[in-house]
């Protein structure tokens, strides 16, 4: 089953933070958060495992509660090229990814 | 992580023929995957490619209208058979360097159908 993510959609101006949410009703082993932008494949942000870390990423970062099955991505202070199309997707250990519906982040001056 | 080397990158085709698309990893790997992405959509898993035995295939996609090959650990094929309007999608193949969890995407193939 596809991960549910929240918003569909964001604007923000240049400075502004943001938060993304992928939510799974299937157990969550991994959670895997990629960008992409127009054109172009989609590139590989971060993972996170179980056991409820939070990872960073410049000014990205992201936590996984394992016990509500949810990820969440952090951006702040966002910067024109944080423009694009995020993904996060799902699997179960060494199978493939299951992707969310995406969040198109518009970010502009 | 691994470099991935997809081909063509765009092509337009006539309805009724057929297209492959190629994808080479600069390391061996033990799982290919082969995605489509419609226009605005979200990535959509079409077959796991694991060198050695058959395609896996998702529900929806069956082997006669996408045939795939892998011949070995570093490449593989996706063949969109007897093409219609409605294949007319980017499809991306994407591999995990394994034990890593890092999935890498090639760089898409934009295919028209006309």
């Amino acid at each position: 089953q596809q991960p549910v993510q929240s918003p569909q959609a964001v604007i923000l101006r240049e400075g502004e933070d943001a938060v993304i949410n992928c939510s799974s009703s299937k157990a969550l082993y991994s959670v895997h958060w990629y960008r992409q932008k127009h054109g172009e494949a989609p590139v590989f942000l971060m993972i996170l495992l179980k056991g409820g870390e939070q990872k960073g990423h410049e000014k990205i970062s992201a936590s996984f509660n394992e016990k509500k099955q949810q990820s969440s991505l952090y951006l702040t202070a966002s910067q024109l090229s944080y423009s694009g199309t995020y993904f996060c997707g799902r699997n179960s250990g060494n199978t493939p990814l299951v992707f969310g519906k995406g969040t198109r982040l518009s970010v502009i001056a | 992580s691994a470099v991935i080397s997809q081909k063509p990158s765009r092509d337009i085709c006539q309805r009724g023929t057929s297209l492959t698309i190629q994808c080479q990893v600069d390391s061996q790997v033990t799982m290919m995957f082969w995605y489509r992405q419609q226009p605005g959509q979200s990535l959509t898993l079409i077959a796991t490619a694991n060198q050695g035995s058959e395609a896996t295939y998702e529900s929806g996609f069956v082997i006669d209208k996408f045939p795939i090959s892998r011949p070995n650990l570093t490449f593989s094929t996706l063949t969109v058979s007897n093409l219609s309007p409605e294949d007319s999608s980017i499809y991306l193949c994407s591999v995990e360097v394994t034990g890593t969890w890092n999935y890498t995407f090639g760089s898409g193939t934009r295919l028209t159908v006309v």
